[in-house]
């Protein structure tokens, strides 16, 4: 049973389009984290929170900004998509480093 | 700085048949040491992890690995591979240190035949 959702599952979305990708955990974690993989790529990290009101970037430059208002709710918006956008987003949550992360299910964007 | 090198991108064994997936790290200090599997079009789900203690950890699906702090290695093991198996495996580190995220690396594609 998934405890970090992530929404859309897939989406494809013309250039030049905002678009938000959702994450909700509903574990209580305090740290929260987006990674982006490309296909057959290793994960880099884009944005993380350890918090509330806390956000930092991660060490793959983004265009992609983050919020994290609410505990539970991280979510990752791109004003304006572009093809280089095109990549698997996966959102991960941890109470502490030694317990590791839970990834949701991650989102394929696709911008044509 | 931290990081993980994963030797072969992509290994292929047949079904019943050992499975070795390498994992080195180089850290300055003790790490924490975890491998992921990711199905296709899944996110990643934890297999093992070692913090401290036993250095041969027992994970899920019946994977095993070893920190082996002289060798800089945790690499992961399962004496008999199914067609499940099949699946990308990542092997990630981290400093256990509050501000710092999971560095993971390339990934491992296995294949298992029948």
């Amino acid at each position: 049973e998934a405890d970090i959702y992530q929404t859309p599952r897939y989406l494809v979305i013309g250039t030049g389009k905002k678009i938000t990708l959702e994450c909700s955990q509903t574990m209580g974690h305090d740290k929260m984290y987006w990674y982006q993989q490309d296909p057959g790529m290793e994960l880099h990290l884009i944005h993380y929170s350890y918090g509330v009101n806390s956000t930092e970037k991660g060490d793959l430059s983004s265009e992609s900004t983050v919020s994290r208002i609410r505990t539970e709710h991280f979510p990752l918006t791109l004003e304006s998509a572009r093809p280089s956008h095109t990549s698997q987003y996966l959102c991960a949550s941890s109470d502490r480093e030694a317990y590791g992360y839970t990834f949701g299910s991650g989102t394929r964007l696709t911008v044509v | 700085a931290q990081s993980v090198t994963q030797l072969g991108s992509h290994v292929s064994v047949s079904e019943g048949a050992l499975v070795l997936l390498r994992c080195n790290y180089s850290s300055s200090v003790p790490p924490y040491l975890f491998w992921y599997v990711q199905y296709p079009n899944q996110g990643l789900q934890l297999l093992l992890k070692y913090t401290t203690g036993a250095t041969l950890v027992k994970g899920i699906n019946g994977f095993e690995a070893e920190f082996k702090k002289s060798e800089t290695s945790f690499h992961l093991t399962k004496p008999s591979a199914h067609m499940s198996d099949a699946a990308e495996y990542f092997c990630a580190v981290s400093k256990g240190q509050a501000g710092t995220a999971l560095i993971f690396g390339k990934g491992t594609t296995l294949s298992v035949s029948s």
